[in-house]
């Protein structure tokens, strides 16, 4: 079993400000990380997939950076809104995977005006 | 929209009932796939499909037997559950099984008396 590890489990962020999180996954044997944002009662939305280490990629306001050597990935969000609130996923793909991806826990990003 | 919907969306059942899932995706993918997420559990890959074919079998008891008539659709047969089997099962369906990102449909809302 694959550990996959997103801190913190939630957090408080107040409109307008920016704030980050972690995703932590297995150095060895990777092939990708995919990064979701899942708000309440709807679909899991897909915001990155991300293979090469250094890599960093953005979609308007969220952005999300990858170190494959340590086994971490950020992801940021800059001037945080209300509608940027749901829970944020990880998930980490090995090569033998084969479509087969190991999910972290999410955090959850609550946004207040 | 993700092009992935899913019926029912909530379905409450007894543990000697049969019921089945439906998963049916408009985005011509040929990989479909059934995640399960309990509470405060990161999701869970249950069944992979590639072309119709059943390619992984994430150690699910044998009360849960999934069905792929075809690319675009795919189905969860339920007979005789456990009240554990309680939670939101995820249909998602990529283009591909490889590094593609999946697609993934809003959910069913399992409960078991």
């Amino acid at each position: 079993i694959l550990n996959v590890e997103q801190s913190p489990q939630s957090l408080h962020v107040q409109e307008g400000d920016s704030t980050n999180f972690t995703c932590s996954f297995p150095s060895s044997n990777f092939y990708a990380l995919h990064w979701y944002r899942w708000e309440t009662a709807k679909s899991p939305e897909a915001l990155f997939v991300m293979t090469l280490n250094g890599d960093e990629k953005k979609k308007g306001r969220i952005s999300a950076t990858l170190n494959t050597k340590e086994g971490y990935s950020y992801l940021y969000i800059k001037g945080s809104q209300p509608e940027d609130s749901a829970t944020y996923l990880c998930a980490f793909q090995s090569p033998d995977s084969w479509g087969k991806l190991q999910f972290g826990a999410g955090t959850q990003v609550v946004v207040t005006p | 929209e993700t092009g992935v919907t899913q019926t029912p969306r909530h379905l409450v059942m007894g543990m000697t009932n049969k019921k089945s899932l439906k998963c049916e995706q408009h985005l011509g993918h040929n990989a479909m796939y059934w995640y399960k997420q309990s509470a405060k559990k990161p999701l869970e890959l249950m069944f992979v499909y590639n072309f119709k074919e059943q390619t992984e079998n994430n150690s699910v008891p044998s009360r849960f037997s999934p069905e792929c008539p075809n690319s675009s659709h795919l189905f969860l047969h339920l007979h005789t559950l456990q009240p554990e089997d309680s939670a939101l099962y995820l249909c998602a369906s990529s283009r591909e099984r490889s590094s593609e990102t999946q697609y993934f449909g809003p959910g069913t809302r399992l409960l078991v008396l």
